[in-house]
């Protein structure tokens, strides 16, 4: 199976700061590689896929990068509605899996 | 609007089996992958497998193989995913999630997972 990590697991951040979140796969991916928010006790939700392409409904503030094996996600000009926590997800084979997560909360 | 609603919370005790339920609408339902994640209290996500639900193949993580089940009823639109010999490990939030490509645009391993249902809480404990 590719193992998915990401770094930080945490970080705390204020409004209007620009975050970098890094998820790195153990195997090369090409662009396969998705990122996700989830808030607590709700589902979570496709915010870019396929590395860099932001999904319908996305605000442009939320932007990806990379391929082979390192990735991040960056939101620039954090809003009070983005603290979450962040994963990432390798769909180049099954079993698909998951980074651990990055928690983003507020400074 | 893409819809997938779940069925409902359930409890079982260890060695028991369950079928959760996953309802779509708003989209032809034969078009797209449907996959399954579960979520253990507190922890990250892990995905179980992935159904064709034009042709009912499905896809399974090893971990599961044996003992999860899914099908399809194309008739409701439903999906199910039913696993059998739960242990107090499977306890968890389980999610159905709709696939963003049609399912003749992507191999069955390479499926975004793009919507999410509400998520069905299972208890597994004596």
């Amino acid at each position: 199976d590719i193992q998915m990590t990401q770094s930080p697991s945490s970080l705390s951040a204020s409004v209007g700061d620009r975050v970098t979140i890094t998820c790195r796969a153990s195997q090369r991916i090409s662009s396969y590689l998705n990122w996700y928010q989830q808030k607590p006790g709700r589902a979570p939700k496709l915010l870019i896929y396929a590395a860099s392409s932001l999904q319908s409904g996305v605000p442009s503030r939320f932007s990806g990068s990379g391929s082979g094996t390192e990735f991040t996600l960056t939101i620039s000009n954090l809003q009070r509605e983005d603290f979450a926590t962040y994963y990432c997800q390798q769909s180049y084979s099954a079993p698909q899996t998951f980074g651990p997560g990055t928690k983003v909360d507020i400074k | 609007q893409v819809q997938l609603v779940q069925s409902g919370a359930e409890v079982r005790k260890p060695g028991a089996s369950l079928k959760v339920s996953c309802k779509a609408s708003g989209y032809t339902f034969t078009s797209y992958y449907m996959h399954w994640v579960r979520q253990a209290p507190g922890q990250g996500l892990e995905w179980v497998g992935i159904i064709n639900p034009s042709s009912g193949s499905t896809y399974y993580a090893q971990k599961f193989q044996g003992r999860v089940t899914m099908t399809r009823d194309t008739s409701t639109s439903t999906v199910y995913m039913e696993l059998s010999s739960l242990r107090s490990e499977d306890t968890a939030v389980y999610y159905c999630a709709r696939g963003k490509e049609d399912i003749f645009l992507v191999a069955t391993p390479r499926s975004t997972i793009a919507y999410w249902g509400q998520g069905t809480l299972v208890t597994v404990s004596s």
